[in-house]
């Protein structure tokens, strides 16, 4: 059974660029959750969907946004880059997203400069 | 504010010393308390899920527990391939999210 697949896993962006990450879950998972992962902040969770809707955003500013689409695979996209965006992106997905167990992946290393 | 704290932040220990990591956690409503091991430049791999107070889980030489306050991951003679960071998460009541704590680190020299 194929894990969760992140691309690219490498990214180096421009201020003022915009990226997009994409995710493949688990064949089967329908929830596709992001998290950012810095040294100062740790994990925090970004957003999550579930069947194509959004059910639940972290505290991020606008420049953030994702989607879902229909055979569940996920893109994040990141806006106007500042160098503090620059972090560890992580996908998980699950069955269902609510106390099911979830899956990373290997993640997208973004470096802005 | 439902908040996970873990300890200690780093933990260095020889081959075959037996430790225990802890997770702290204060929450409105426990749905779930997941343990994952994250080795430098990788995403998080699952270990074990917790849902209710007494409940232990084991897998190797990693052994798990719950109570209503508190989880801990028991390490029963470790290997240096068992040095990682290793993450406690929280999933709250009615929140499709997990809540990370900061992690420990632990390196198990040879």
């Amino acid at each position: 059974k194929a894990g969760v697949t992140q691309t690219p896993r490498y990214l180096i962006k421009t201020r003022g660029q915009q990226v997009t990450l994409s995710c493949s879950p688990i064949s089967g998972h329908r929830s596709v959750s992001w998290y950012q992962q810095t040294p100062g902040q740790g994990l925090q969770f970004l957003f999550e969907y579930f069947s194509e809707t959004q059910r639940n955003k972290g505290n991020f500013p606008g420049r953030f946004s994702g989607r879902q689409f229909s055979n569940s695979r996920s893109e994040m996209n990141v806006s106007t880059l500042e160098l503090g965006d620059s972090a560890l992106y992580l996908c998980a997905s699950s069955q269902t997203g609510g106390g099911t167990e979830a899956f990373f992946g290997q993640g997208t290393r973004l470096t802005v400069v | 504010e439902d908040q996970v704290t873990q300890s200690p932040e780093a933990l260095r220990l020889q081959e075959g010393e037996s430790s225990s990591l802890n997770c702290s956690y204060t929450v409105s409503g426990l749905r779930g308390l997941f343990w994952y091991r994250q080795d430098p430049g990788k995403g998080p791999e699952f270990l074990f899920t917790l849902y209710s107070a007494g409940e232990e889980k084991e897998k190797e030489r990693l052994k798990a527990t719950l109570t209503k306050k508190e989880s801990f991951l028991h390490i029963t003679a470790p290997k240096p391939e068992d040095s990682a960071t290793y993450l406690c998460a929280l999933q709250i009541q009615g929140a499709q999210k997990l809540v990370f704590g900061q992690g420990t680190r632990l390196t198990i020299n040879p």
